[in-house]
């Protein structure tokens, strides 16, 4: 099964920092979202986009839908220990009813 | 409080052994999803059921089986053919024509 391409595989950085990371796919999605998994624990939506171009926030986090369909960003401001996790993204065709998952970024942040 | 609950948290298997693993939602979800994760990886779908006593097979189903008995429970069964077992395994829920998927808190599955 396909699974998205998520960029970069893992980052760290620093306490304050900005931080961003992308997600490709070689088909188009009507639905994007973003997840972020702590460790053993279960993933939890954090943004969802249903517009191609569409830029959407939640606190420090802003995502945005590619314009071609075929891409998703997800910015995080400020950085703080508890963003210290596994990033997933999940494209949704609205066929066949399931998600499709990206490989994940790790994130870890130093203080 | 409305979620998925997935249980045990952690469970331990010996070789050649059947086991299942338990997911009940009360979102009145019609959609249920099963994952399995393994160390840095991502998540690969097992088995999905649409609508009770229905389900299909997803990239990996080989050696796992599941019954859809309820609306709200989707339990999963991994059998001893199933020859890499261990791995983490996350169980979700969509309500019907959404994409939005809500995950319970996964079980741990060890063999050994």
């Amino acid at each position: 099964g396909q699974q998205l391409n998520q960029s970069p595989q893992s980052m760290f950085i620093q306490e304050g920092e900005d931080v961003s990371m992308n997600c490709t796919s070689s088909s188009i999605f009507n639905t994007w979202l973003w997840y972020k998994q702590d460790p053993g624990e279960g993933p939890v939506l954090l943004i969802a986009l249903y517009k191609a171009g569409e830029l959407t926030s939640n606190g420090r986090l802003t995502a945005q839908f590619g314009i071609t369909r075929k891409d998703s960003f997800l910015n995080i401001s400020a950085s703080i220990p508890s963003d210290v996790g596994i990033y997933f993204c999940a494209g949704y065709t609205g066929t066949a009813s399931k998600l499709t998952f990206g490989t994940g970024t790790r994130l870890q942040v130093t203080l | 409080d409305g979620g998925i609950t997935q249980s045990p948290k952690y469970l331990f298997r010996k070789e050649g052994q059947n086991v299942t693993l338990s997911c009940e939602q009360n979102l009145n979800h019609d959609a249920m999803y099963w994952y399995r994760q393994d160390p840095g990886q991502g998540l690969r779908l097992i088995y999905y059921s649409q609508i009770v006593n229905d389900f299909q097979k997803g990239d990996i189903a080989e050696g796992y089986s599941v019954s859809r008995e309820k609306k709200e429970s989707f339990p999963l069964t991994v059998t001893s053919a199933q020859k890499n077992p261990t791995a983490f395994y996350l169980c979700a829920s969509t309500a019907t024509g959404l994409s939005e998927a809500f995950f319970g808190q996964g079980t741990r599955l060890t063999v050994v």
